[in-house]
């Protein structure tokens, strides 16, 4: 079992680029979440996708968006990149009930110059 | 708002000792609590979870304590080893949660 995987592992943006990370949740794991981890902070939550719908959001304006697909794997799409979107972006994965663990992903970490 | 408060500073532990990490919450009432490490450059990596109705949870050398009266949870290692600095991530979920909340993460450094 590969556990949940993301690419690509590093990338480097210009500001009002557009970049789409990916992630493959973990295998029999149906819910994904993403998240934004800044240098010292903790995660934090974006959204979550569970049968191909948002099910929830974070306080993230509308440029960031995602997807899910029929067999779970999940993008995350942020447009017009700014320079305090550096960051490391975490896919996490669990199964359909809430309080489980998350299985986190390595992460995408995202420079914008 | 919500919010989930962690010892701000690294803390520094000989091997050996007990390493105690605290985390605080306010205007938030969660259904479970838990916690992960994160190593430099990596994805957290979840440790243990205890729901609301528990007030002790231990595996292996890990011990965790939650204190919703106080609205704060303890976590314990005990006989720390230098494998275990790395930092630690409290984080809580409510009963509808899709989303888990994160603390900021204490440092935790053992010496040899």
């Amino acid at each position: 079992d590969a556990g949940v995987t993301q690419s690509p592992t590093h990338l480097i943006k210009t500001r009002g680029q557009q970049v789409t990370l990916r992630c493959s949740p973990k295998s029999g794991h149906d819910t994904v979440s993403w998240y934004q981890q800044a240098l010292g902070q903790g995660p934090q939550f974006i959204f979550q996708y569970y049968e191909e719908e948002e099910r929830q959001r974070g306080n993230f304006p509308d440029r960031f968006s995602g997807h899910q697909f029929p067999n779970y794997s999940s993008e995350l799409n942020v447009n017009a990149l700014l320079l305090g979107d550096s960051a490391l972006y975490l896919c996490a994965s669990s199964p359909q009930w809430l309080d489980t663990e998350a299985f986190f992903g390595q992460g995408t970490r995202l420079t914008v110059v | 708002s919500q919010k989930i408060e962690q010892n701000s500073e690294a803390l520094n532990i000989q091997e050996g000792k007990t390493a105690t990490l605290t985390c605080n919450y306010t205007n938030y009432s969660p259904a479970y609590l838990q916690w992960y490490r994160q190593d430099p450059g990596r994805g957290p990596v979840f440790l243990l979870l205890i729901r609301e109705n528990e007030k002790e949870k231990r595996k292996e050398r890990l011990k965790v304590t939650f204190d919703t009266t106080l609205k704060q949870s303890l976590f314990h290692i005990t006989a720390s080893q230098p494998a275990d600095s790395a930092t630690y991530l409290c984080a809580l979920g409510d009963s509808s949660a899709s989303k888990i909340i994160f603390g900021s993460g204490t440092r935790l450094s053992i010496r040899p």
